[in-house]
């Protein structure tokens, strides 16, 4: 069983949709963090948290330390968000632990 | 001008052929890191580096090797490249706490013959 567990696999959702994609993790860490692999495979960190919640734009990002869980929401989606979806932790040291993403395709 | 770049972005080469992947970067950071990105497998770590003295194996080193030139440059060889390491290969950096954000390059293609 993966460290990082992401569901769903695959989500395609209609533009304006509220969206969710999961996380949940076995160990114990320091950080968690949610990632953005565009199209072209470029990755760029969106969140990093620790406890709590934190909001960027449409983009909320949530954990739960005592069920070793995380949620990405995405409000009002847009197909520009269609993108692939990674959650990371920081278990040991700096290194990251990832899982293996969720793909989102926002239709128009 | 990028943060963290790549070189090669692209690269075919035969099996049996050294190969050389270099990474540079301006952020200032002493952490560095390789990995590989496989579909279904996500990314795995293949070396790490603390600061120019310090370099330390992750979960997948076989077959790898890295150097670090100086605190901007990172580099990941294959002493005899095998087909089931072509894969995207992505360098990253980070400050100093473990809880700092890691900055991406933008990957480099990998394929073996």
């Amino acid at each position: 069983k993966n460290e990082v567990e992401q569901s769903p696999q695959n989500l395609t959702a209609q533009e304006g949709e509220f969206i969710t994609i999961n996380c949940s993790y076995s160990v114990g860490i320091s950080a968690l963090h949610w990632l953005q692999q565009h199209p072209g495979g470029g990755i760029v960190s969106l969140f990093m948290l620790s406890s709590g919640k934190k909001k960027h734009g449409r983009l909320i990002a949530t954990i739960n330390i005592q069920e070793k869980h995380s949620s990405l929401h995405i409000t009002a989606s847009h197909p520009r968000d269609s993108a692939v979806y990674i959650c990371a932790v920081t278990a040991s040291g700096s290194r990251l632990t990832f899982g293996e993403g969720t793909q989102l395709t926002v239709n128009p | 001008d990028a943060d963290v770049t790549q070189t090669p972005r692209n690269r075919i080469t035969k099996t049996g052929k050294r190969i050389m992947l270099e990474c540079s970067q301006t952020k200032g950071h002493d952490r560095m890191y390789w990995y590989r990105q496989d579909p279904g497998l996500g990314l795995r770590l293949i070396y790490y580096s603390f600061d120019v003295k310090d370099i330390n194996k992750g979960e997948i080193s076989d077959g790898y090797s890295v150097s670090r030139q100086a605190q901007a440059k990172f580099s990941l060889s294959l002493e005899s490249a095998i087909p089931n390491q072509t894969a995207l290969y992505f360098c990253a950096t980070s400050g100093a706490f473990s809880e700092n954000t890691q900055y991406f390059g933008p990957g480099t293609r990998l394929t073996v013959l």
